[in-house]
């Protein structure tokens, strides 16, 4: 089934490190990705990770896979407040296709 | 370059109307997703056109339709409003070669629609 879970929220002190959780379903899928959204915008692409990685840095951004527990996360470095924001893991569904299946969202709190 | 672009932002509409939203994607995307965005079901795929043809639907009613044009620009069309229609509709863009790695979407700011 399409199912990818996240779990609702995560606060952290600003200058901490932030890890952000996901659990996926679809072993075909290719490509993983995270998405941020600030308030009362869409969806912005940080960062995404091709199935037969196990990590991926990218500036202050590191992902990590673990494709055998279908487990994704993504570590924020030297978190800042204007880190805060709704960040969604996404899966391609069935691979070669534009139809991403979105996790439920992690609300990111930074605390200064 | 321009980004992706939605129109109208905010509209209210009552139950039983219908209601058009329109994207135009990045200047050289070919194509176009949409989805729907709501607090109790998350981001839900509605469908992907590439150049002009539907080419993937997610698990809406009939009363949601889309098309795209020659140029790219797409719309979607919800007919006979309900009021669990309220939602956050947002449109994505990307190069849209299949099979040719990462699918990189870009998204709109969306299109808040209220049905009272």
């Amino acid at each position: 089934g399409e199912d990818v879970e996240q779990s609702l929220f995560l606060s952290v002190r600003e200058g901490d490190s932030s890890v952000i959780n996901c659990t996926y379903t679809d072993s075909s899928s290719t490509y993983l990705y995270w998405y941020k959204q600030e308030p009362g915008a869409g969806l912005q692409l940080l960062t995404y990770i091709f199935s037969n990685m196990d990590m991926k840095q990218d500036q202050r951004l590191t992902v990590l896979l673990n494709k055998k527990d279908k487990h994704l996360s993504l570590r924020i470095a030297d978190t800042q407040t204007g880190d805060s924001a709704i960040y969604f893991c996404a899966e391609n569904y069935g691979g070669a296709t534009n139809k991403l299946i979105f996790g439920t969202g992690t609300l990111l709190a930074v605390q200064p | 370059k321009a980004g992706v672009t939605q129109t109208p932002r905010y509209l209210i509409k009552t139950r039983g109307q219908q209601v058009t939203l329109s994207c135009s994607p990045i200047s050289g995307h070919r194509s176009v997703s949409w989805y729907q965005q709501t607090p109790g079901q998350g981001l839900q795929f509605l469908f992907e056109y590439f150049s002009e043809t539907q080419r993937n639907k997610g698990n809406f009613p009939g009363r949601f339709s889309g098309r795209q044009f020659s140029n790219s620009r797409s719309e979607m069309n919800v007919s006979t409003l309900e009021l669990g229609d309220s939602a956050l509709y947002l449109c994505a863009s990307s190069q849209g070669l299949p099979y040719s790695g990462a699918n990189v979407l870009t998204f709109g700011a969306g299109s808040r629609l209220t049905v009272l």
